[in-house]
């Protein structure tokens, strides 16, 4: 069974600190992993994926996670936030022609 | 305007009734998806669609049915709702297997009272 657990539901910052958002997926085969983003009132959208190669991968808006294939993870980083990534973030990994995602972690950007 | 349309943006609607969920895409994809968000709960699958011809269950289709009226529109139908179905409505579509992102509409907000 292939599935994802997001550590933390909610995740506090202070603007311009760093911030890691975790994920964890269980697999027994190769996989593929995302990460999704959801603005208020907005549908998701991608920020970035891993398929294969370069375990660190960088996506939209200063993004970047890291596949990590021993300790099953692929958590999500950023250097310095903004209040504009006041957001959502779902974790999901690929199952057969599905995605499966997790519950979310939710970003609050503290001024 | 944008690549994937959802009708109606909110609806109440009260325990019992048939409502259907609609929608549409600009993208040419013939992949499409049913989900339903919940608070805490992340999004689950409730329908997909490979092309006009196929449909498949996903994990929460009970209660549910659809209909692809054509590439480019799936709807979603709440044969007689109930308030558990009270949930954030997300149609998406992918222009293949997994690999290929997913673009979300903006969502149904629906209420049963």
């Amino acid at each position: 069974a292939q599935s994802v657990t997001q550590l933390d539901s909610q995740v506090p910052v202070f603007e311009e600190a760093p911030v890691e958002l975790r994920c964890n997926y269980s697999s027994s085969v190769s996989v593929y992993l995302f990460w999704y983003v959801q603005y208020p009132n907005q549908g998701l959208q991608l920020l970035l994926k891993y398929l294969s190669g370069s375990t660190l991968v960088k996506g939209i808006n200063g993004f970047e996670a890291e596949f990590n294939k021993s300790q099953t993870s692929f958590h999500l980083r950023k250097p310095s936030v903004h209040i504009s990534d006041t957001a959502e973030y779902f974790c999901a990994v690929s199952k057969g022609d599905k995605i499966i995602f997790g519950k979310g972690t939710r970003l609050h950007i503290l001024p | 305007d944008a690549d994937v349309t959802q009708t109606p943006r909110n609806r109440i609607t009260k325990t019992g009734k048939r409502i259907m969920l609609e929608c549409s895409q600009t993208k040419g994809h013939d992949r499409m998806y049913w989900y339903r968000q919940d608070p805490g709960l992340g999004l689950r699958l409730i329908y997909y669609s490979f092309d006009v011809k196929d449909i498949n269950k996903g994990e929460i289709s009970d209660g549910y049915s659809v209909s692809r009226q054509a590439q480019a529109k799936f709807s979603l139908s709440l044969e007689s709702a109930i308030p558990n179905q009270t949930a954030l409505y997300f149609c998406a579509t992918s222009g293949g297997g997994p690999v290929y992102e997913q673009y979300f509409g903006p969502g149904t907000r629906l209420t049963v009272t």
